[in-house]
């Protein structure tokens, strides 16, 4: 079973529409993220919590919330959906520590805004 | 601001050809870097990395050598496969971010043809 899973793994949706995606890890990682891929212009850091009790705004963050009900879930919500946040989204986990430590991807949700 | 300028693709390589795709950042002090390697239609996994100044990171036939003099990390292989075709991603950690995020650059689309 893979460490890091994101549920839906695709997405169509209206202008307008709130819509959620989700994460779930296994690795037992007090970090997540949440990134935003869209072609030519590489991943965006949109949120970022380091643990269950902290949430922090990344360099895209307007237009979207995150909730992390858990260690080991942390939510994407697009309050009401627009066509330019049609894009591919990830999730990501890391360690505790001192150090820049790797991070582990989940497969990603393909979200498309109509 | 940018703290990563990664060669712009796409790459397109004959099997057996050299893949050099260079990479430079800035950071505080001497942070660990990382390269990331995207396959078509899956989320990015690590493929290499580095912890400290001259250590070279080593994976698959790809190199990389932490080069503090000139904040470089570029990727190199001798001998590329059609089964590298993927996009690869440099990531130093965001400069001043005192956070332990990383920057992922924009990314390298390479292609090897048989």
């Amino acid at each position: 079973d893979a460490d890091v899973t994101q549920t839906p793994r695709n997405r169509i949706t209206k202008t307008g529409k709130r819509i959620m995606l989700e994460c779930s890890q296994t690795k037992g990682h007090d970090r997540m993220y949440w990134y935003r891929q869209d072609p030519g212009l590489g991943l965006q850091l949109i949120y970022y919590s380091f643990d269950v009790k902290d949430i922090n705004k990344g360099e895209i963050s307007d237009g979207y919330s995150v909730s992390r009900q858990a260690q080991a879930k942390f939510s994407l919500s697009l309050e009401s959906a627009i066509p330019n946040q049609t894009a591919l989204y990830f999730c990501a986990t890391s360690e505790t520590g001192d150090s820049y430590n790797e991070q582990f991807f989940g497969p990603g949700t393909r979200l498309t805004v109509l | 601001g940018d703290s990563v300028t990664q060669m712009e693709g796409p790459v397109t390589l004959s099997e057996e050809a050299f893949l050099t795709i260079n990479c430079t950042y800035t950071a505080t002090g001497y942070p660990s870097l990382f390269w990331y390697v995207q396959y078509p239609g899956e989320g990015l996994q690590l493929l290499l990395k580095a912890t400290k100044a001259d250590d070279k990171g080593s994976n698959k036939g790809f190199e990389a050598t932490y080069r503090k003099e000139t904040t470089s990390f570029h990727l190199e292989k001798g001998s590329v496969q059609v089964s590298d075709s993927a996009v690869y991603f440099c990531a130093p950690p965001d400069s001043g971010a005192g956070s332990y995020q990383l920057t992922f650059g924009k990314g390298t689309k390479l292609s090897v043809i048989p």
